[in-house]
């Protein structure tokens, strides 16, 4: 069974920081995997996805994530925090079957200081 | 143009009214989705369509009716709602094979009342 863990329920950095958000996936074969972030009261915008191209993928808003087979994660990062980045963050990973079934993490809530 | 659009963007309902959600895409995509999202949780399943045909249907009560009546609209009938059916409602369409990217709508916001 695919299933997504994000380790961290709450994080919170500095305006200026890097950011880390943690994601480990289970899958029984290569999946497709993919950050999503949600501002208050917003629908989902799509930040970066991997499918089994390039392991370290570059997203929107200087955003990125490295796939890692090896561990089974798929952690989500940025070199310096904006005020504007603190939302929620959700990892994905995507059951196929002639559609996109998605399985969500809980999310990751991203608090970001002046 | 890569939108999916969701109206209307705020509903209030009684427990005895019967409203639609409705949105659109037109990205050509062939399969469309309704969400459930409770405050501060991650977004649920609730029905998936694939070529206007149901394909999933995640044990929704059938106070809860979708409906795909062309390739780019996708309706949710919503009859005789409970309050703990208060939510955000989020449509989304993707190409139809698993390894693209889904595009969401801004979301219905539903008060049953």
């Amino acid at each position: 069974a695919q299933s997504v863990t994000q380790l961290d329920s709450h994080v919170s950095v500095s305006e200026g920081t890097p950011v880390l958000l943690r994601c480990n996936y289970s899958s029984s074969y290569s999946p497709s995997l993919f950050w999503y972030v949600q501002h208050p009261n917003k629908g989902l915008q799509l930040l970066l996805k991997y499918t089994s191209a390039a392991t370290l993928v570059k997203g929107i808003n200087g955003f990125e994530a490295e796939f890692k087979k090896s561990e089974t994660s798929f952690h989500l990062t940025k070199p310096s925090a904006h005020m504007s980045d603190a939302a929620e963050y959700f990892c994905v990973v995507s059951l196929s079957g002639g559609y996109n079934k998605l399985i969500f993490g809980a999310g990751t809530r991203l608090a970001v200081h002046p | 143009d890569t939108e999916v659009t969701q109206t209307p963007k705020h509903l209030v309902m009684g427990m005895t009214n019967k409203k639609s959600l409705k949105c659109e895409q037109h990205m050509g995509h062939r399969a469309m989705y309704w969400y459930k999202q409770k405050a501060k949780k991650p977004p649920e399943l609730m029905f998936v369509y694939s070529y206007e045909k149901l394909s999933i249907n995640e044990s929704v009560p059938s106070r809860f009716s979708p409906e795909c009546p062309n390739s780019s609209l996708l309706n949710l009938h919503l009859h005789a709602l409970q309050p703990e059916d208060s939510a955000l409602y989020l449509c989304a369409s993707s190409q139809d094979n698993g390894w693209t990217e889904a595009f969401f709508g801004q979301g219905t916001r539903l008060t049953v009342v």
